[in-house]
C-alpha cells in the first residue's frame, strides 16, 4: 500500500527550462512534506519542505506547491541546470509519527546541456 | 556541519553470513532510522529508534535486527544474509521535533553473493 506515489520514473528536460516533478499521497493525516535529492552512491540530501498550512514554499530555484484537496504536491526547478540531474524523492510525515518519513519511489531527472 | 557516517561505502558478503552495518551521528539526535533503497521502490523503512535501547519495526523488518546502545550509534544487523538483501542501505537521524527533515549518511551498497 503505497501512501506516497511518484508516478513518473523519469523526466528529461533541456537546460534552462522548467522541471516539474510530481507526487501524490493518500493519507489525509500527512501534514509535512519534503523533497530530497540523491546522486548515485550518495545519501539523499534535503532540498525543500512544506507544511500543510501552506500551499507554496520557495527557495531559490526550487518551489514546492501543495494542493491538499487533490492530495498532490509538485517540485518546480527553474531554470534547470545539468547539476540538477539526480533522483528526486518526495516524502511525507505527520505530527506524532515520531519523525518517520514515508517516501515515494523516486523520479530520475536528467537535465540536458 | 551535521554529519551521519556509515562505516562502509561498499560491502560484499556471502549468503548466510552475519552482517553488521554501523551508523554514527554527531548531532545528538534522538531519532535514528535504517532505510533500504531499491530501484522502483524508493526508500523503505526497516527499523527506527527514538531513544537509546528503544527500537520499533518499520515496514520491512524481516531478516534484520538493530542495536542502539549509545545515543550516537545505530547498528543494523543482517542475521543471515541472503541475496534478496542486496541493496543500498541508508542510515538517517533527526531531532525529536514533530515535523523536520532527517539527515542521511552516504549509504552502504551491500552485495550478497
Amino acid at each position: 500500500d503505497q501512501q506516497v506515489k511518484q508516478n513518473s520514473p523519469s523526466l528529461s528536460v533541456q537546460e534552462g527550462r522548467i522541471s516539474i516533478l510530481n507526487c501524490d499521497y493518500t493519507n489525509s493525516m500527512f501534514d509535512y512534506f519534503l523533497w530530497y535529492k540523491k546522486y548515485p552512491a550518495e545519501g539523499p540530501t534535503f532540498l525543500i519542505s512544506i507544511s500543510s498550512i501552506k500551499d507554496k514554499n520557495e527557495d531559490g530555484r526550487f518551489t514546492v506547491f501543495l494542493n491538499k484537496s487533490a492530495k498532490h504536491l509538485s517540485l518546480h526547478i527553474v531554470p534547470s541546470q545539468p547539476g540538477d540531474s539526480a533522483v528526486y524523492f518526495c516524502a511525507a510525515t505527520f505530527s506524532g509519527n515520531t519523525g518517520k518519513l514515508i517516501f515515494g519511489q523516486g523520479t530520475t531527472l536528467q537535465v540536458k546541456p | 556541519d551535521v554529519k551521519v557516517t556509515q562505516s562502509s561505502r561498499y560491502l560484499v558478503k556471502r549468503t548466510g553470513e552475519k552482517v553488521f552495518l554501523e551508523c554514527v551521528q554527531d548531532m545528538d539526535h534522538e531519532n535514528m532510522f535504517w532505510y533500504r533503497q531499491d530501484p522502483g521502490l524508493g526508500l523503505r523503512l526497516i527499523y527506527f529508534s527514538y531513544d537509546v535501547k528503544m527500537k520499533e519495526k518499520g515496514d520491512i523488518p524481516e531478516g534484520y535486527s538493530v542495536s542502539r546502545e549509545k545515543k550516537e550509534r545505530f547498528s543494523l544487523i543482517l542475521e543471515s544474509a541472503s541475496t534478496n538483501q542486496t541493496s543500498m542501505y541508508l542510515c538517517a537521524s533527526s531531532p525529536p521535533d514533530m515535523n523536520t527533515e532527517a539527515f542521511f549518511g552516504q549509504g552502504t551498497r551491500l552485495t550478497v553473493v
